[in-house]
């Protein structure tokens, strides 16, 4: 079954410093996320990302995150200089266009720590 | 703005029927979804219902009341590796569209023998 690939699967990294967490989406969808969860709060949505644009972004990413599609097969989060509030787990997720659209499959996270 | 509410905990026995609740209040609304999640794990999807009614899916019926903004997750024939947190999440929000999740805080089911 298509999967979500996210890496690194962990990363620890200081405070101010950059961070950049990796995606690879399944191969024919179109739309790409970005959700976070601390641990042991929901899970919150961070952008979202269709035709190499921004489509849609919460209060939570500000002008520290931004996403990039670089080639034709990753998405990545950026982090410019990381806080220890941003310590969390970060899922990527990605869906088709037109049917089933809203159906959003999710990446196993990338789990940073900010010390 | 945007409100979704569900029990934090259940508990409930092995081989036995469990309903879990949610209520939302959304100012937009384009369907609302069931995720699984367990421990340290990704979210994986469960159920989608768009329209009033009952989706049945397996051992798993998700329920939808838009008038009502409520809907429930129904599992049955529990085993224990149903022990998992069960997200309720609805798509749209304050500017109606897009593929936005908001997800509630999830509740948190223990399957005991």
């Amino acid at each position: 079954e298509p999967e979500v690939t996210q890496t690194p699967s962990h990363q620890v990294t200081q405070m101010g410093q950059e961070v950049i967490l990796r995606c690879v989406p399944i191969s024919n969808h179109l739309y790409f996320y970005w959700y976070r969860q601390i641990l042991g709060q929901k899970v919150e949505f961070l952008v979202s990302f269709y035709n190499n644009e921004i489509s849609e972004k919460s209060e939570i990413f500000d002008d520290q995150f931004s996403v990039e599609r670089p080639d034709g097969s990753n998405f990545t989060l950026k982090i410019r200089s990381t806080k220890l509030e941003d310590s969390a787990m970060y899922f990527c997720a990605s869906s088709v266009w037109g049917p089933g659209a809203n159906v959003l499959t999710f990446g196993a996270g990338s789990r940073l720590t900010v010390l | 703005g945007q409100n979704i509410d569900q029990p934090t905990e259940m508990t409930a026995t092995e081989g036995a029927i469990v309903q879990i609740n949610c209520t939302y209040q959304t100012s937009g609304f384009n369907g609302l979804f069931w995720y699984q999640q367990h421990a340290g794990e990704a979210p994986t999807f469960l159920s989608y219902n768009v329209l009033d009614g009952l989706e049945e899916k397996g051992r798993f019926s998700s329920f939808l009341s838009r008038s009502k903004g409520y809907s429930y997750l129904l599992l049955k024939e529990l085993q224990m590796k149903d022990s998992a947190s069960y997200l309720c999440a609805v798509i749209g929000g304050l500017t109606g569209g897009g593929n936005k999740l908001t997800f509630g805080t999830g509740t948190q089911l223990k399957v005991e023998l």
